[in-house]
């Protein structure tokens, strides 16, 4: 089975100051997602990598894929209180829709 | 619309009940999904449908029964729970990959909060 793991699992930041959240996986899978799920709610789709050295960027968020490394990161500049909120990272099995979630990471951005 | 719905939102039962979740989307998603998440835990797959076709089965006990009636709607049909299978049942869809390298952006529902007693 494909593990996919994050760290760090519980983040606490200052509002305005940058962070990343790291997420490893074990299979040679080329494309990773995020989401967010803030508490008590469904998941929030955020970002679709789909190639090695892909970037994608969202407002104070940033996602990127090294498939060489089976490392994808969430980069979060100067954060706000609106991003405090579970983040998870997901890579498909061979057969594209079969995923796996990692262990998340659950974020709170303090003022 | 990219809205997918679920009912009920909560639901209790008791161990000798049978219930059914209910799932819809008018996206045109030709995928869909059951997951199951504990709390503070991630989603855990249970179910996929691809082409109203059972494609994933991951293992599940046979007291939860998936059925895909249509292209818009998947049950997930509970009978004999046990305590443990309280959790948040969440049912996602997204278009089918058109190969196993291709990305797919799940959409996923509200959830039903389920508690077994």
């Amino acid at each position: 089975e494909l593990k996919v793991e994050q760290n760090p699992l519980f983040l606490s930041m200052q509002e305005g100051k940058n962070y990343t959240i790291y997420c490893n996986y074990s299979t040679t899978s080329d494309r990773l997602y995020w989401y967010r799920q803030d508490p008590g709610k469904s998941l929030e789709s955020l970002f679709v990598l789909l190639s090695n050295g892909a970037v994608k960027q969202e407002g104070r968020l940033m996602a990127s894929l090294d498939t060489k490394a089976r490392l994808s990161t969430l980069h979060i500049t100067a954060a706000v209180h609106d991003l405090s909120a579970t983040y998870f990272c997901a890579a498909p099995a061979n057969t594209g829709n079969q995923f796996y979630f990692g262990t998340g990471t659950s974020l709170t951005v303090i003022p | 619309d990219t809205e997918v719905t679920q009912t009920p939102k909560h639901l209790v039962m008791g161990m000798t009940n049978k219930k059914s979740l209910k799932c819809e989307q008018h996206m045109g998603h030709r995928a869909m999904y059951w997951y199951k998440q504990k709390a503070k835990k991630p989603p855990e797959l249970m179910f996929v449908y691809s082409y109203e076709k059972l494609s994933i089965n991951e293992s599940v006990p046979s007291r939860f029964s998936p059925e895909c009636p249509n292209s818009s709607l998947l049950n997930l049909h509970l009978h004999a729970l046990q305590p443990e299978d309280s959790a948040l049942y969440l049912c996602a869809s997204s278009q089918v990959p058109h190969s196993n390298l291709a990305g797919v952006k799940q959409y996923f529902g509200p959830g039903t909060r389920l508690t077994v007693t």
